[in-house]
């Protein structure tokens, strides 16, 4: 079975430029997570899908981050524009439906650097 | 304000020795708690979980505890193997939220 797949799995780009960052789940699974680590630091959360809805999104740094995720499959997170702190990799992950401690299978993650 | 703290950016240990990683957290809400595994150009991977019932989850040469009174966890690894090199970064949520987590603390095991 293909896992979290992420693409591209770097990106360089000048400040002020868009870029869109892709991920696609495990097949079948419902729940789709955005997290961001920035150097040396935590991963954080940015949000989670359940299906095509945004569950929460309470960890979106700005509106400069738009995600969607259409039909409930693969998700996209553009930044536009782009600022220095954009920087970082970003991780996707998706986890199987329902309410339960459903383990999150992460991707490999886009390398982000802004320029 | 990190909720998920990992003091330690880095340890290195023996091969065939103990390895130990530390966690702390400060939302007592926390209830579920896990550890990932990472390597470079990797994502992280899930490698052992406790929830708040319990005070040790043991899988194979990893074992989890967890300190309820003292809001503490530690990752042991026995015994330390080259191939556990990695980042570990522990990770805490609270009921069905999603996960916090720490900065994360690269281990190295050398021959």
């Amino acid at each position: 079975e293909a896992g979290v797949t992420q693409f591209p799995s770097h990106s360089v780009i000048e400040k002020g430029q868009t870029v869109t960052l892709r991920c696609d789940p495990i097949s079948g699974h419902d729940n789709l997570y955005w997290y961001r680590r920035v150097m040396g630091k935590e991963i954080k959360f940015l949000l989670h899908f359940v299906k095509e809805s945004k569950q929460d999104e309470s960890g979106m740094p700005n509106n400069r981050f738009l995600a969607e995720r259409t039909g409930g499959t693969y998700s996209t997170l553009k930044v536009q524009p782009a600022e220095l702190e954009d920087s970082g990799v970003y991780f996707c992950a998706s986890s199987q439906g329902g309410r339960s401690y459903n383990e999150q299978f992460f991707g490999p993650g886009t390398r982000l650097t802004v320029l | 304000d990190q909720q998920v703290k990992q003091n330690s950016p880095s340890l290195s240990v023996q091969e065939g020795r103990i390895s130990i990683l530390n966690c702390d957290y400060t939302n007592s809400m926390f209830d579920y708690f896990l550890w990932y595994k990472k390597y470079p150009a990797e994502g992280p991977t899930f490698l052992i979980s406790i929830s708040s019932i319990k005070d040790k989850n043991e899988d194979g040469r990893f074992t989890v505890f967890l300190n309820k009174s003292a809001k503490h966890l530690s990752l042991h690894i026995v015994p330390s193997q080259p191939g556990d090199s990695a980042v570990y970064f522990c990770a805490a949520r609270a009921g069905y939220s999603t996960l916090t987590f720490g900065k994360g603390t690269m281990l190295l095991v050398s021959p």
